[in-house]
């Protein structure tokens, strides 16, 4: 299957620094990609869906101040977490969807744990 | 209200028996299911997909079942290995390509040398 990549893989930081997460398909060009939070113990919770080019859909309840979106290439999405706090401390994982020939399937990045001090 | 149910939490299994996994939606405009496997700190892998013209989709020891008057699918995982130990989640979503999955809060299954 198709391969998505996410960077770093682990990540701990202090309260109120910034983060930034990576997230690339490694061999399909991803016009769609999702992002996903998911806490302990609890199911993917999606945050939102970026198309290239435009803006980020978020979901609700999902702070677009605080979790900036960016899909400005094909193959790279990137969500930034803003002045972190220690609840942003989660598991986050990235989805992209291929534009065509993969039908409904998304593919998975390996995830990136975020631990804030 | 969730739209994607996967009742049991968790579930043990000796290894060599069949695992079954049972996932119940509310969505009728749902037509594409799929399920995922996933460990610890890990993404979800893709595991098998069923669309709603079929009724059964096997791949390996893999089976999944649509029954879609129930509303109701499951996965059959036979025989059960140690190395099938994971979260499992059911996702679900309409046909519009636009829509997006809605996953099931998962099950854990625990397969017992």
């Amino acid at each position: 299957g198709a391969v998505v990549s996410q960077h770093p893989s682990r990540v701990i930081c202090k309260s109120g620094t910034s983060v930034k997460i990576e997230c690339r398909s490694l061999d399909f060009q991803a016009t769609t990609m999702f992002w996903y939070r998911q806490f302990p113990k609890k199911s993917l919770m999606l945050m939102a869906t970026s198309n290239e080019g435009s803006k980020a859909t978020y979901e609700q309840g999902v702070e677009k101040d605080k979790f900036l979106i960016n899909h400005a290439s094909l193959t790279l999405s990137t969500l930034t977490v803003t002045s972190a706090h220690p609840e942003d401390s989660s598991f986050y994982i990235c989805s992209a969807r291929e534009y065509s020939g993969r039908g409904n399937e998304q593919f998975f990045g390996p995830g990136t744990r975020l631990t804030v001090l | 209200d969730q739209q994607v149910k996967q009742n049991s939490p968790s579930l043990s299994v000796q290894e060599g028996r069949i695992s079954i996994l049972n996932c119940d939606y509310t969505n009728s405009m749902f037509d594409y299911f799929l399920w995922y496997k996933k460990y610890p700190a890990e993404g979800p892998t893709f595991l098998i997909s069923i669309s709603s013209i079929k009724d059964k989709n096997e791949d390996g020891r893999f089976t999944v079942f649509l029954n879609k008057s129930a509303k109701h699918l499951s996965l059959h995982i036979v025989p059960s290995q140690p190395g099938d130990s994971a979260v499992y989640f059911c996702a679900a979503k309409p046909s519009n390509y636009g829509q997006n999955f809605v996953f099931g809060p998962g099950t854990r299954l625990s397969v017992l040398p």
